[in-house]
């Protein structure tokens, strides 16, 4: 079946670690996109990536770090340089690039800090 | 900058009862999605409108878009319990290559 698998689905991190959460797509889709969702907060853009070998600033990218060195893949690596990275991230994918369009998302990866 | 606006944020409704929420915009845009999330998962996807007027309905949900308004509305019909979760809309902007989310708005429905 295609979809969004993203690993691990919860990550315990002590301070001053850096960590990358998986992103794969098997979905053929152009574009994907890295949100962050605090508690009882909605969705903000950390980044994002309309094809391979390129990706851009969302509107939170401060402390976060990505590639895209194949089209089904975006890992995520959140650094020490982020200071409250405790969240729920959240990896989406859609078809076109240029316009998002409907957005597909993975299950979610929970990070805690320690 | 686009900003998406729902309201209300939280609703606490009946089983059987109807209600209509919100998703007001700030900018042009003919695109809007709704999204559902349940406790600790993430988004589905559960209506794509694409054009003026358009309006779509999936069992108890029926969403609708005024592009000229900048509105968008989700109609509950007959709540159940199982309607329970956050509904978020989310816009995209003209020329923009990225969504732009609503806060959410949890609904809870009690027997």
């Amino acid at each position: 079946d295609g979809g969004i698998t993203q690993s691990p689905k919860y990550l315990f991190r002590k301070e001053g670690q850096n960590v990358t959460l998986s992103c794969e797509q098997n979905l053929n889709h152009d574009a994907m996109y890295w949100y962050r969702q605090d508690p009882g907060q909605g969705l903000r853009l950390i980044y994002y990536s309309q094809i391979v070998n390129d990706f851009q600033k969302g509107d939170i990218a401060e402390g976060y770090s990505v590639s895209r060195e194949k089209k089904e893949s975006f890992p995520l690596t959140v650094t020490s340089a982020q200071k409250n990275p405790t969240a729920f991230y959240l990896c989406a994918s859609s078809w076109t690039s240029g316009r998002p369009g409907e957005l597909f998302f993975g299950e979610g990866s929970r990070l805690t800090v320690l | 900058e686009l900003k998406v606006e729902q309201n209300p944020l939280f609703l606490s409704m009946q089983e059987g009862k109807n209600y209509t929420i919100y998703c007001n915009y700030s900018t042009t845009s003919d695109r809007l999605y709704w999204y559902r999330q349940d406790p600790g998962k993430s988004l589905e996807s559960l209506f794509v409108l694409l054009s003026n007027g358009a309006v779509k309905q999936e069992g108890r949900l029926m969403a609708s878009l005024d592009t000229k308004a900048r509105l968008s509305t989700l109609h509950i019909t007959a709540a159940v319990h199982d309607l329970s979760a956050t509904y978020f809309c989310a816009v995209e902007p003209g020329g923009s290559e990225k969504l732009v989310f609503g806060k959410g708005m949890k609904l809870t429905v009690n027997p």
